[in-house]
């Protein structure tokens, strides 16, 4: 099955610094990565997601990339907030299951 | 705009009994996934439906079972709990096979079940 891993395990940052959280895929055959953001008490909710078609997509200060030839994709936060404070996940999919990497948590300090 | 809706949001149990957890997708998604979250741990896919048939099957233990119904809401049965069955139990849905955004997974607020 798909074996997604995830780093850093835990990220700090100044107010208005970037985050970047890194994750590898085994299986070439995913085609679908979308992150997740899950707040304390909260279901994840689905912040950016892209498309083995695409190389990169961006949603005002969220940009994902994709690197298929070597198996990772990355999220990148620009101007973090401390709303930003959270577990992130990444995750890949093939046959619409999702398999999570072990996620990141995000603490911006003001 | 609606959202996945799952209940009961907390649930306690003591060993050996059982639990049905239910969810109700968002309106016009036709596939219904279960997931579940153990403390620190990255969600698991348990099983999944499409149009009211079993889609796919996770790491869904032999005492659990689910099924879709007409109104494509979706239940999990759990029997003869075990402590390490407490957790949270997320529902997610997905839009119909013909969108674009077929593969979207939109999760709920979850259930957190504690077993005694």
């Amino acid at each position: 099955g798909e074996n997604v891993e995830q780093h850093p395990s835990t990220l700090s940052v100044q107010e208005g610094d970037s985050a970047v959280i890194k994750c590898t895929y085994s299986d070439s055959a995913s085609n679908y990565f979308p992150w997740y953001k899950q707040e304390l008490g909260k279901g994840p909710q689905l912040i950016i997601d892209i498309r083995s078609n695409v190389g990169e997509k961006k949603d005002q200060r969220i940009a994902v990339t994709l690197n298929k030839t070597a198996k990772h994709f990355s999220l990148h936060i620009t101007e973090t907030q401390p709303e930003d404070s959270a577990v992130y996940f990444c995750a890949a999919s093939r046959d619409y299951k999702l398999s999570f990497g072990a996620g990141t948590t995000v603490t911006v300090r003001a | 705009a609606a959202g996945v809706i799952q209940s009961p949001r907390h649930l306690i149990k003591e060993k050996r009994e059982t639990a049905t957890l239910k969810c109700y997708p968002i309106p016009r998604h036709d596939t219904v996934y279960w997931y579940q979250q153990g403390p620190g741990q990255d969600p698991q896919f348990l099983i999944s439906f499409y149009e009211k048939m079993q889609s796919d099957k996770g790491s869904i233990p032999d005492r659990f079972s689910a099924q879709q119904f007409s109104d494509y809401h979706s239940e999990l049965n759990m029997s003869s709990l075990e402590l390490g069955d407490s957790a949270l139990y997320f529902c997610a849905s997905s839009p119909l096979e013909t969108s674009e955004k077929y593969n979207e997974q939109f999760f709920g607020p979850g259930t957190r079940l504690t077993v005694l």
